[in-house]
């Protein structure tokens, strides 16, 4: 299996400008997860499907986020209009349903630079 | 408010030495404790899971314990190598209230091997 799968690897943008972050999870995956990753935090969570339904977006920051989940196959994380606060390494990652104790894998991560 | 903590926040180990990370934790109840390595530019890769039940995981050269009544956790690593070089996340799974996959991260510890 190829892993889980995030485009862009990098972005650099300007201040004001939209963002789309995608992913592909694992095949046969139920749960995706997206996270994000700064110095000063470390990794949190911001919203997480089980079967392409969002079940929990309490940690999604303001409303210039939202995540969508149209397929099995595919997600996307948008910032509209992006910050330079929002600059951070994005993290998707999914799991198996089988089990709350399964791997979650994640992808290799989006890198963003908002200037 | 749920917490995991990490120590030492960084440790420097001459290659084919062993050492020994720490991770306390308040979470209560929890269903399961993890352990990632994350490379440098990488996404975090899974070493070891363990339930509140189990004391002990190996996974190669890394033994994770647990002892859920002074809820702490530790990740053994024997004869390391440069490529051991990583941060080390510990990450505990919550047991109450729909929050199992909410995880909550510690900061890491940052690992350099050197020759």
């Amino acid at each position: 299996d190829a892993g889980v799968i995030q485009s862009p690897r990098h972005e650099v943008t300007e201040m004001g400008q939209e963002v789309t972050l995608r992913c592909k999870p694992i095949s046969g995956h139920d749960y995706l997860f997206w996270y994000r990753q700064t110095m000063m935090r470390g990794l949190e969570l911001l919203i997480y499907f089980n079967n392409n339904v969002p079940i929990d977006d309490s940690g999604m920051p303001e409303d210039r986020f939202s995540a969508k989940m149209p397929n099995a196959s595919f997600s996307t994380l948008k910032i509209q209009p992006s910050e330079p606060r929002d600059s951070a390494v994005y993290f998707c990652a999914s799991r198996s349903q089988e089990g709350s104790g399964n791997t979650i894998y994640f992808g290799e991560g989006s890198w963003l630079t908002v200037v | 408010k749920n917490q995991v903590e990490q120590s030492p926040q960084s440790l420097i180990i001459l290659e084919g030495k062993n050492c020994t990370l720490q991770c306390n934790y308040t979470v209560s109840p929890f269903s399961n404790l993890r352990w990632y390595k994350q490379d440098t530019g990488r996404g975090p890769v899974s070493l070891t899971i363990m339930t509140f039940s189990e004391n002990t995981k190996s996974n190669g050269r890394y033994t994770a314990t647990l002892d859920a009544d002074t809820k702490q956790s530790s990740l053994h690593i024997t004869a390391s190598q440069l490529s051991d070089s990583a941060s080390y996340i510990c990450v505990v799974s919550p047991n109450y209230g729909g929050a199992t996959n909410k995880l909550i991260f510690g900061t890491g510890t940052l690992l350099a091997v050197q020759p």
